[in-house]
């Protein structure tokens, strides 16, 4: 099948580093993005890596792109309580224009 | 920072009844999107628009459903007869136009549709 998969939880300590994983399956992803949602907001672009990287990083996010396994992640470094929210991965395909097809989210818990 | 505004925030409708959600993408962008996403489920793709026209469409963007630019500022997604089914969160979202390029999408805070 053709899908994104995100675990749905995880539950970290403050200044802690947190690490949400992505799986795809579709091998002609051109681009992979990071969103971010807080309760009653919108997804928020945090991220994304092109498909011949194999990682970027910006500021506390670290994304890592293994393209032979279609591994996605992403990670924040010193991990804020402000940082508690769903986070989003999505991928835009190569025959696919410019639609993005996104993971379930997994919601990031941290605790004080 | 310009953003993606959407209106209404929430709005409640009876089944059978028609809706207008509406959409103010980024100015200077020429994409234009409607995502859903249906309480607990993942965020679906509808439609694409550019250049006043459809580009892309899922399979859920039926008969039912029609997206309009009536201005220069207005995105509209128009549900003809609501089905309790469309009761999901909407989000616009509206990006620069680069073909082959990052194509960043920017999203709207989000319209939360109630089918009753």
């Amino acid at each position: 099948g053709e899908d994104v998969e995100q675990s749905l939880f995880l539950s970290v300590r403050e200044g802690d580093s947190s690490v949400i994983n992505c799986t795809y399956t579709d091998s002609s992803s051109t681009y992979l993005y990071w969103y971010k949602q807080e309760p009653g907001a919108g997804l928020q672009l945090l991220t994304y890596i092109f498909s011949n990287m194999d990682m970027k990083q910006d500021q506390r996010l670290t994304v890592l792109l293994n393209k032979k396994d279609k591994h996605l992640s992403l990670r924040i470094a010193d991990t804020q309580t402000g940082d508690s929210a769903i986070y989003f991965c999505a991928e835009r395909r190569n025959n696919a224009g410019n639609m993005l097809t996104f993971g379930g989210g997994t919601r990031l818990m941290v605790k004080p | 920072e310009p953003e993606v505004t959407q209106t209404p925030s929430h709005q409640v409708t009876q089944m059978g009844q028609e809706v207008i959600l509406r959409c103010v993408p980024i100015s200077n962008h020429l994409y234009f999107y409607w995502y859903r996403q249906i309480l607990g489920q993942k965020v679906e793709f509808l439609v694409s628009f550019y250049n006043n026209e459809i580009s892309e469409k899922s399979e859920i963007f039926d008969d039912q459903f029609s997206v309009e630019r009536p201005d220069g500022s207005n995105f509209t997604l128009k549900i003809r007869s609501t089905k309790l089914e469309d009761s999901a969160m909407y989000f616009c979202a509206s990006s620069v136009g680069q073909p082959n390029g990052k194509e960043e999408q920017f999203f709207g805070p989000g319209t939360r549709l109630t089918v009753l």
